[in-house]
């Protein structure tokens, strides 16, 4: 089975920051990657697929790259909204999830 | 607008039973794989099962294979989870999700994948004596 590991697990940031998230997969995995975003009691929401793929609505200072063993999910400049805890999934026969990142305030 | 509200969750003893409901509206309900995925208080989200758009093609996650049944009946635009044998460890935040379908054209290959674009609410499952 394929393993997902992110890094770091918290990650403190101030608004406007750049902020980057990795997640790294035990075996290669192409670009079969997404991100999520879940806010404290709500359901998580789609921000990337296909490793690099920006969900509609989703805002544009949000970016996703990598394939392989390697991805990143990129915030160019940290909004207040953007506190919360992102998600790596894999996205190919088993859809198993990252252990998460969570982003807080410095 | 696109809605998935869950439902059926509630306090069950260990080793008990209980049947999640999905209920879907807002789209095309067979044109859409769908998943179910939970999250134990505190903890992260682990992905449970999903199935096609027909129902022939299904995959679960090692951790309820053999215990839980995924299934849809697309007449009624209803997803359902089947949980049987449950344990204190199954207790988590249940949701849906649409889970589109796409794929990779890698020169002579097609490779498919899922993600999951709308999710519900969520519904609770408590189990404990």
């Amino acid at each position: 089975d394929i393993q997902l590991t992110q890094s770091p697990s918290f990650l403190s940031a101030s608004v406007g920051d750049r902020v980057t998230i990795t997640c790294r997969a035990s075996q290669g995995i192409s670009s079969f990657l997404a991100w999520y975003q879940q806010k404290p009691g709500k359901a998580p929401n789609l921000l990337i697929y296909a490793a690099s793929t920006l969900q509609s609505g989703v805002p544009s200072r949000f970016s996703g790259s990598g394939s392989g063993t390697e991805f990143t999910l990129t915030i160019s400049s940290l909004q207040p909204e953007d506190f919360a805890t992102y998600y790596c999934q894999h996205l190919n026969s088993y859809l198993t999830f990252g252990p998460g990142t969570k982003v807080d305030l410095k | 607008q696109v809605q998935l509200v869950e439902s059926g969750g509630g306090l069950v003893k260990p080793g008990g039973s209980l049947r999640l409901s999905c209920a879907a509206s807002g789209f095309t309900f067979t044109d859409y794989y769908m998943s179910w995925i939970r999250q134990a208080p505190g903890k992260g989200l682990e992905w449970l099962s999903y199935i096609s758009s027909s129902g022939n093609t299904i995959y679960y996650a090692e951790s309820v294979k053999g215990r839980f049944t995924i299934s849809r009946d697309n007449a009624k635009n209803s997803l359902y989870l089947q949980m049987n044998s449950l344990r204190a460890e199954d207790t988590a935040v249940y949701y849906c999700a649409r889970t589109p379908s796409d794929y990779f054209d890698l020169g002579n290959d097609y490779y498919y994948y899922n993600y999951m674009d709308v999710w519900g609410k969520g519904t609770t499952v408590t189990v404990s004596s």
